[in-house]
C-alpha cells in the first residue's frame, strides 16, 4: 500500500498562475482533507470531503477550490496564485479519528 | 468555537532530560485526543487517547488524558537527538455528520541538544 500520495513535491509559481495539487489514497478511506502549514501556525484546514461526492470549507478556504474526483482522489486547485499562498500543503485521509498524511507539497508563489 | 492549545510553543533541553508537553482542548462532543510527531516531513501518528487516566506508552514516550481537566500530556524520558521534532496535538470532535475532522494545536517545537 502506498498510503497517501501527493504530486508534485515542489512547485514554484508566479503571481496569478494557476495549478492543481493532486492527492490519492489507497486505504479505502471515506474522508479526505487538505491542510496548509505555515511556520508557527500548526495545520490549518483548507477544505475537506467527508465522503465521495461531498466537499466542505474548512478554516482557510479563500483562494482555493477542490474536487473529490472519486473515493481515492481529492485535488486542490489554486485559480490565481498569490504570495500569501506560499506554504507547505498536506493531504490527509481517515476512516475514524487517526489521519494519515501524504508527504506534502512545498509551494512558493513569487 | 473548538480549539486546542499546546504549551510550551518551543522547548530546548539536553540529551537525557525528561520533557513534558501539554495540550488543552475545548472540543464539541469530544471523541478522542491524538498526538503526532513531525520531523522534516509529514506528521506521523503517535497515540490516540479516548479514556481518562489510561496511559498509552511506546518505548520512552507516554501520554495520558485528563477528561476532567480537558487536557493531555506527552512525556518523553531519556531524550535523544532523534526526538527533536514538532509535536502536534489534535482533538477529534463528534460532529453530527460523522465527519472525523481534527482540531489542531499549533505544536510544540522540541530541540534536543547533544
Amino acid at each position: 500500500n502506498a498510503g497517501v500520495t501527493q504530486t508534485p513535491k515542489f512547485q514554484v509559481l508566479k503571481t496569478g498562475q494557476s495549478m492543481t495539487l493532486q492527492c490519492a489514497q489507497d486505504m479505502n478511506h471515506n474522508s479526505m482533507y487538505w491542510y496548509r502549514q505555515d511556520p508557527g501556525m500548526g495545520l490549518r484546514l483548507i477544505y475537506y470531503s467527508a465522503s465521495e461526492g461531498t466537499t466542505d470549507k474548512g478554516e482557510v478556504p479563500n483562494g482555493y477550490n477542490v474536487s473529490r474526483l472519486n473515493k481515492r482522489e481529492f485535488s486542490l486547485r489554486l485559480e490565481s496564485a498569490a504570495p500569501s499562498q506560499t506554504s507547505v500543503y498536506f493531504c490527509a485521509s481517515n476512516q475514524r479519528s487517526e489521519q494519515f498524511f501524504g508527504p506534502g507539497t512545498r509551494l512558493t508563489v513569487l | 468555537e473548538d480549539k486546542v492549545v499546546q504549551s510550551p510553543l518551543s522547548l530546548v533541553v539536553h540529551e537525557g532530560d525528561t520533557v513534558t508537553l501539554n495540550c488543552s482542548y475545548e472540543v464539541t462532543n469530544f471523541r478522542s485526543l491524538l498526538w503526532y510527531k513531525q520531523e522534516k516531513k509529514a506528521p506521523t501518528f503517535l497515540f490516540m487517547l479516548t479514556s481518562s487516566g489510561i496511559e498509552k506508552k511506546s518505548g520512552r514516550l507516554s501520554s495520558i488524558l485528563d477528561k476532567k481537566e480537558l487536557s493531555s500530556i506527552l512525556n518523553i524520558t531519556a531524550t535523544q537527538t532523534g526526538d527533536s521534532a514538532i509535536y502536534l496535538c489534535a482533538g477529534s470532535p463528534g460532529y453530527m455528520d460523522s465527519n472525523y475532522q481534527l482540531i489542531w494545536g499549533a505544536g510544540t517545537k522540541l530541540i534536543i541538544k547533544p
